[in-house]
């Protein structure tokens, strides 16, 4: 595809009810990250995923959220028993694999939770 | 602790003049730095690498400065126009790959 692409763009749940956000990196990218940017705030890492190699989880904040990346490709981040305070826009961005590589980031899906 | 601070009032210039954004961090040594723009609604966009040996580094009406000694960088636009009105976001390496960012800084360009 022309850039990275994320789904649903807008989502609005219950508090404790799980949510799946999806992203499709540029096709031939093989890594992948998540952020998270609460209103006003900077971005915050969550995960990263190189290649087949084991992802870096250091950024999730809880066990509740969990990440897998399927065939290389399509990503699905998993908050499970959504909070409040996980209200935010969470961004995917994918890029080669190179070391000082610009990140290319998806729209993001806006997730508020009630 | 670490940190990096980016001015978070908005910054407002009038057309045609050059505006300065200001990113400095602490106890962080980055290999390098980025700068990204961020419109409403939208993911980050890159603009420009610089190198920690690198003092400057130019792109079209950007320029970007980096001085590993103030721990600071400064991303110039010259001869601002409204189309540039963003929110500007800087990006550390700090020994992982996912890069770390400032909180940004709202430019807004006056006709």
């Amino acid at each position: 595809g022309a850039g990275v692409s994320q789904s649903p763009s807008n989502k609005v749940t219950e508090k404790g009810k799980d949510v799946e956000l999806r992203c499709d990196p540029i096709s031939g990218h093989t890594a992948l990250y998540w952020y998270r940017q609460s209103l006003g705030q900077g971005l915050e890492f969550l995960i990263y995923f190189q290649g087949n190699s084991a992802p870096d989880k250091s950024g999730l904040p809880s066990d509740r959220f969990s990440a897998e990346r399927t065939g290389g490709s399509v990503s699905t981040l998993t908050i499970q028993r959504t909070q409040q305070e996980d209200s935010a826009v969470y961004l995917c961005a994918s890029s080669l694999g190179q070391d000082e590589e610009t990140q290319y980031f998806g729209p993001g899906t806006r997730l508020l939770v009630l | 602790s670490q940190k990096i601070e980016q001015n978070s009032e908005a910054l407002n210039i009038q057309e045609g003049k050059t505006a300065t954004l200001t990113c400095n961090y602490t106890n962080y040594s980055p290999a390098y730095l980025q700068w990204y723009r961020q419109d409403p609604g939208r993911g980050p966009v890159f603009l420009l690498l610089i190198r920690e040996n690198e003092k400057e580094k130019r792109k079209e009406r950007l320029k970007v400065t980096f001085d590993t000694t103030l721990k600071q960088s400064l991303f110039h636009i010259t001869a601002s126009q409204p189309a540039d009105s963003a929110t500007y976001l800087c990006a550390l390496e700090t020994g992982r790959r996912a890069l770390t960012f400032g909180s940004g800084t709202r430019l807004q360009v006056q006709p």
